[in-house]
Protein backbone atom coordinates (compact mmCIF):
# COMPACT_ATOMS: atom_id res chain seq x y z
CA UNK A 1 0.00 0.00 0.00
CA UNK A 2 2.97 2.29 -0.67
CA UNK A 3 1.69 5.82 -1.18
CA UNK A 4 4.70 7.52 -2.77
CA UNK A 5 7.50 5.32 -4.05
CA UNK A 6 10.85 6.06 -5.63
CA UNK A 7 13.37 3.97 -7.49
CA UNK A 8 16.17 3.39 -7.10
CA UNK A 9 16.78 3.80 -3.39
CA UNK A 10 20.52 4.19 -3.96
CA UNK A 11 22.29 5.37 -7.08
CA UNK A 12 26.06 5.53 -7.47
CA UNK A 13 27.43 6.86 -10.72
CA UNK A 14 30.35 8.61 -12.37
CA UNK A 15 30.62 12.30 -13.14
CA UNK A 16 29.33 13.18 -16.57
CA UNK A 17 26.76 10.40 -16.74
CA UNK A 18 23.03 10.88 -17.30
CA UNK A 19 20.63 9.25 -14.83
CA UNK A 20 16.95 9.16 -13.97
CA UNK A 21 15.08 8.71 -10.73
CA UNK A 22 11.51 7.49 -10.89
CA UNK A 23 8.62 8.50 -8.68
CA UNK A 24 5.13 7.10 -8.50
CA UNK A 25 2.18 7.96 -6.28
CA UNK A 26 -1.00 5.94 -5.92
CA UNK A 27 -2.87 8.56 -3.91
CA UNK A 28 -4.63 10.14 -6.86
CA UNK A 29 -2.91 13.43 -6.15
CA UNK A 30 -2.74 16.13 -8.77
CA UNK A 31 0.55 17.76 -7.86
CA UNK A 32 3.99 16.23 -7.52
CA UNK A 33 7.29 17.69 -6.37
CA UNK A 34 10.99 17.05 -6.26
CA UNK A 35 13.17 18.14 -3.35
CA UNK A 36 16.91 17.94 -2.84
CA UNK A 37 18.36 17.30 0.62
CA UNK A 38 22.08 17.93 0.86
CA UNK A 39 24.61 16.64 3.37
CA UNK A 40 23.67 19.39 5.84
CA UNK A 41 20.08 18.18 5.70
CA UNK A 42 18.83 21.32 3.96
CA UNK A 43 15.62 20.52 2.04
CA UNK A 44 15.10 22.59 -1.10
CA UNK A 45 12.26 22.56 -3.57
CA UNK A 46 13.37 21.84 -7.12
CA UNK A 47 10.14 21.46 -9.07
CA UNK A 48 6.43 21.27 -8.65
CA UNK A 49 4.21 19.92 -11.40
CA UNK A 50 0.55 19.30 -12.07
CA UNK A 51 -1.34 18.85 -15.27
CA UNK A 52 -1.46 22.57 -15.74
CA UNK A 53 1.91 23.94 -14.88
CA UNK A 54 5.51 23.22 -14.16
CA UNK A 55 7.12 25.49 -11.62
CA UNK A 56 10.88 25.43 -11.57
CA UNK A 57 12.98 26.79 -8.75
CA UNK A 58 15.21 29.27 -10.51
CA UNK A 59 18.29 27.98 -8.74
CA UNK A 60 18.01 24.52 -10.28
CA UNK A 61 20.47 23.96 -13.14
CA UNK A 62 18.92 23.12 -16.49
CA UNK A 63 20.73 19.78 -16.35
CA UNK A 64 17.79 18.71 -14.20
CA UNK A 65 14.49 18.08 -15.93
CA UNK A 66 11.25 16.56 -14.65
CA UNK A 67 9.30 14.28 -16.92
CA UNK A 68 5.72 13.24 -16.28
CA UNK A 69 4.37 10.42 -18.42
CA UNK A 70 1.06 10.56 -16.55
CA UNK A 71 -0.54 12.05 -13.46
CA UNK A 72 0.83 9.35 -11.15
CA UNK A 73 4.46 9.68 -12.17
CA UNK A 74 7.06 12.43 -12.05
CA UNK A 75 10.54 11.29 -12.96
CA UNK A 76 13.69 13.31 -12.49
CA UNK A 77 16.27 13.23 -15.25
CA UNK A 78 19.75 14.57 -14.65
CA UNK A 79 22.27 15.21 -17.41
CA UNK A 80 26.04 15.50 -17.06
CA UNK A 81 26.13 14.64 -13.38
CA UNK A 82 28.48 16.64 -11.16
CA UNK A 83 29.98 15.94 -7.74
CA UNK A 84 27.75 18.59 -6.20
CA UNK A 85 24.66 16.70 -7.30
CA UNK A 86 25.32 14.12 -4.60
CA UNK A 87 22.37 14.32 -2.22
CA UNK A 88 19.15 12.61 -1.23
CA UNK A 89 16.32 13.41 -3.62
CA UNK A 90 12.78 13.24 -2.34
CA UNK A 91 9.66 13.07 -4.42
CA UNK A 92 6.37 14.24 -2.87
CA UNK A 93 2.75 14.67 -3.85
CA UNK A 94 -0.26 16.62 -2.64
CA UNK A 95 -3.98 16.60 -3.48
CA UNK A 96 -5.72 19.30 -5.44
CA UNK A 97 -6.66 22.11 -3.08
CA UNK A 98 -4.79 20.49 -0.25
CA UNK A 99 -1.53 21.45 1.32
CA UNK A 100 -0.13 18.37 3.02
CA UNK A 101 2.67 16.83 1.04
CA UNK A 102 3.43 13.14 1.24
CA UNK A 103 7.05 12.29 0.72
CA UNK A 104 8.62 9.29 -0.92
CA UNK A 105 11.41 7.33 0.83
CA UNK A 106 14.16 9.24 -0.95
CA UNK A 107 16.91 8.30 -3.40
CA UNK A 108 20.49 8.69 -2.26
CA UNK A 109 22.55 9.78 -5.26
CA UNK A 110 26.33 9.58 -5.04
CA UNK A 111 28.41 11.01 -7.86
CA UNK A 112 32.02 9.83 -7.94
CA UNK B 1 11.12 34.15 -3.14
CA UNK B 2 10.34 33.00 0.37
CA UNK B 3 13.16 32.75 2.91
CA UNK B 4 12.57 30.69 6.04
CA UNK B 5 15.01 30.80 8.93
CA UNK B 6 14.95 28.27 11.74
CA UNK B 7 16.58 28.20 15.18
CA UNK B 8 18.21 26.48 16.89
CA UNK B 9 20.03 24.10 14.58
CA UNK B 10 20.51 21.61 17.40
CA UNK B 11 18.62 21.18 20.63
CA UNK B 12 19.14 18.73 23.47
CA UNK B 13 16.62 18.33 26.26
CA UNK B 14 16.08 15.94 29.12
CA UNK B 15 13.21 13.53 28.79
CA UNK B 16 10.07 15.15 30.15
CA UNK B 17 11.21 18.70 29.49
CA UNK B 18 9.75 20.95 26.81
CA UNK B 19 11.35 21.85 23.48
CA UNK B 20 10.72 24.96 21.43
CA UNK B 21 11.81 25.55 17.84
CA UNK B 22 11.35 28.92 16.18
CA UNK B 23 11.04 30.01 12.56
CA UNK B 24 10.70 33.28 10.73
CA UNK B 25 9.57 33.84 7.17
CA UNK B 26 9.97 36.72 4.77
CA UNK B 27 7.00 36.67 2.41
CA UNK B 28 3.90 38.19 3.96
CA UNK B 29 1.79 36.36 1.36
CA UNK B 30 2.67 32.99 2.88
CA UNK B 31 -0.39 31.52 4.53
CA UNK B 32 0.37 27.90 5.33
CA UNK B 33 2.98 26.75 7.85
CA UNK B 34 3.59 23.04 8.32
CA UNK B 35 6.09 21.25 10.52
CA UNK B 36 7.73 18.04 9.37
CA UNK B 37 9.59 15.46 11.40
CA UNK B 38 12.36 13.44 9.80
CA UNK B 39 13.72 10.49 11.71
CA UNK B 40 17.17 9.21 10.86
CA UNK B 41 17.23 7.73 7.38
CA UNK B 42 13.52 8.24 6.90
CA UNK B 43 11.29 10.53 4.88
CA UNK B 44 9.93 13.83 6.24
CA UNK B 45 6.42 13.44 7.64
CA UNK B 46 3.92 16.12 8.53
CA UNK B 47 3.23 16.37 12.25
CA UNK B 48 1.23 19.57 12.52
CA UNK B 49 0.34 22.59 10.43
CA UNK B 50 -1.26 25.97 10.86
CA UNK B 51 -2.89 28.44 8.53
CA UNK B 52 -2.59 32.20 8.68
CA UNK B 53 -6.13 32.68 9.97
CA UNK B 54 -5.29 30.81 13.17
CA UNK B 55 -2.94 31.88 15.95
CA UNK B 56 -2.42 28.58 17.71
CA UNK B 57 -3.08 24.90 17.17
CA UNK B 58 -2.51 21.98 19.48
CA UNK B 59 -2.39 18.23 18.99
CA UNK B 60 -1.65 16.26 22.15
CA UNK B 61 1.93 17.06 23.15
CA UNK B 62 2.72 19.31 20.20
CA UNK B 63 1.51 22.82 19.51
CA UNK B 64 2.28 25.50 16.98
CA UNK B 65 1.87 29.24 17.36
CA UNK B 66 1.85 31.86 14.62
CA UNK B 67 2.46 35.59 14.81
CA UNK B 68 1.57 37.00 11.41
CA UNK B 69 2.58 40.53 12.28
CA UNK B 70 6.07 39.50 13.27
CA UNK B 71 6.19 36.75 10.63
CA UNK B 72 7.28 34.05 12.97
CA UNK B 73 5.93 30.72 14.11
CA UNK B 74 7.05 28.19 16.68
CA UNK B 75 6.76 24.49 17.47
CA UNK B 76 6.32 23.47 21.08
CA UNK B 77 6.76 19.89 22.26
CA UNK B 78 5.87 19.16 25.87
CA UNK B 79 6.78 16.13 27.99
CA UNK B 80 9.40 15.10 25.48
CA UNK B 81 10.16 11.42 24.95
CA UNK B 82 13.17 9.70 23.37
CA UNK B 83 11.10 8.92 20.27
CA UNK B 84 10.74 12.65 19.69
CA UNK B 85 14.43 12.69 18.75
CA UNK B 86 14.59 13.64 15.05
CA UNK B 87 15.22 16.54 12.71
CA UNK B 88 12.31 18.97 12.61
CA UNK B 89 11.66 21.26 9.68
CA UNK B 90 9.38 24.23 9.53
CA UNK B 91 8.09 25.39 6.16
CA UNK B 92 6.06 28.14 4.59
CA UNK B 93 4.01 28.34 1.44
CA UNK B 94 1.30 30.40 -0.17
CA UNK B 95 -1.68 29.89 -2.44
CA UNK B 96 -3.27 26.66 -3.48
CA UNK B 97 -2.68 24.07 -6.16
CA UNK B 98 0.98 23.52 -6.88
CA UNK B 99 2.14 24.64 -3.51
CA UNK B 100 5.88 24.76 -3.10
CA UNK B 101 7.09 24.41 0.44
CA UNK B 102 10.06 26.51 1.45
CA UNK B 103 11.77 24.73 4.29
CA UNK B 104 13.77 26.05 7.18
CA UNK B 105 17.24 24.64 7.75
CA UNK B 106 16.11 22.05 10.27
CA UNK B 107 16.59 21.47 14.00
CA UNK B 108 18.12 18.29 15.27
CA UNK B 109 16.33 17.50 18.52
CA UNK B 110 17.85 15.00 20.91
CA UNK B 111 15.85 13.88 23.92
CA UNK B 112 18.13 12.45 26.58
CA UNK B 113 16.57 9.61 28.58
Amino acid sequence: DTAVSQTPKYLVTQMGNDKSIKCEQNLGHDTMYWYKQDSKKFLKIMFSYNNKELIINETVPNRFSPKSPDKAHLNLHINSLELGDSAVYFCASSPSGGNEQFFGPGTRLTVL
Amino acid sequence: GENVEQHPSTLSVQEGDSAVIKCTYSDSASNYFPWYKQELGKRPQLIIDIRSNVGEKKDQRIAVTLNKTAKHFSLHITETQPEDSAVYFCAASKGTGANNLFFGTGTRLTVIP
